[in-house]
């Protein structure tokens, strides 16, 4: 069974450019959540869709935002990037949005911001 | 919110050796302790979790506690080996959906 699958792994973008990152959960998982991780604040939540409804967010600026698809598929948008945007972002599925559901990460995506 | 502290940040450890990590979470709703080991440039990868039902989970060399009137949570790895070096993560969830809360990471170097 294919895993988390993320695009693309790597990418660099000029400050003020927006970028779009892509997520493939593992077949059969509904929840898709969105971290970054960075040296300095570590791993931080961005935000959880569900049956294509956000249902959690974490405290990240209006220019970070996502959606999910019917098939489950997510992507996240940043805009107006700028350089401390710079971070490796890790998209994780699980099965349902009931609590305690095990959270599996795909590879992330490198995103550097020049 | 939530807040995890992981303590040490980086931990050295003789081959064979057992290391211990600890973590205190803030919320008493949380219910949900996974731990995740990280390699440079790989992903997170699940290695235990435990739920407040449980007090304690062991899978070989890898063990949890959890100490739910204290709010700590804790991983043992015994007979450690080079390939355990890594970063490790824990992580809380507290509510009815997936949003994780992590530590800080600790940085463990095994040495042969």
């Amino acid at each position: 069974k294919a895993g988390v699958t993320q695009t693309p792994r790597y990418l660099i973008k000029t400050r003020g450019q927006q970028v779009t990152l892509s997520c493939s959960p593992i077949s059969g998982h509904r929840s898709v959540s969105w971290y970054q991780q960075t040296p300095g604040q570590g791993l931080q939540f961005l935000f959880e869709y569900f049956s294509e409804t956000q249902r959690n967010k974490g405290n990240f600026p209006g220019r970070f935002s996502g959606r999910q698809f019917s098939n489950s598929r997510s992507e996240m948008n940043v805009s107006t990037l700028e350089l401390g945007d710079s971070a490796l972002y890790l998209c994780a599925s699980s099965r349902s949005g009931a609590a305690g559901n095990t959270i599996y990460f795909g590879e992330g995506s490198w995103l550097t911001v020049v | 919110g939530e807040n995890v502290e992981q303590h040490p940040s980086t931990l050295s450890v003789q081959e064979g050796d057992s290391a211990v990590i600890k973590c205190t979470y803030s919320d008493s709703a949380s219910n949900y302790f996974p731990w995740y080991k990280q390699e440079l440039g790989k992903r997170p990868q699940l290695i235990i979790d435990i739920r407040s039902n449980v007090g304690e989970k062991k899978d070989q060399r890898i063990a949890v506690t959890l100490n739910k009137t204290a709010k700590h949570f804790s991983l043992h790895i015994t007979e450690t080996q080079p390939e355990d070096s890594a970063v490790y993560f824990c992580a809380a969830s507290s509510n009815a959906g997936n949003m994780l809360t992590f530590g800080g990471g600790t940085r463990l170097m095994v040495k042969p």
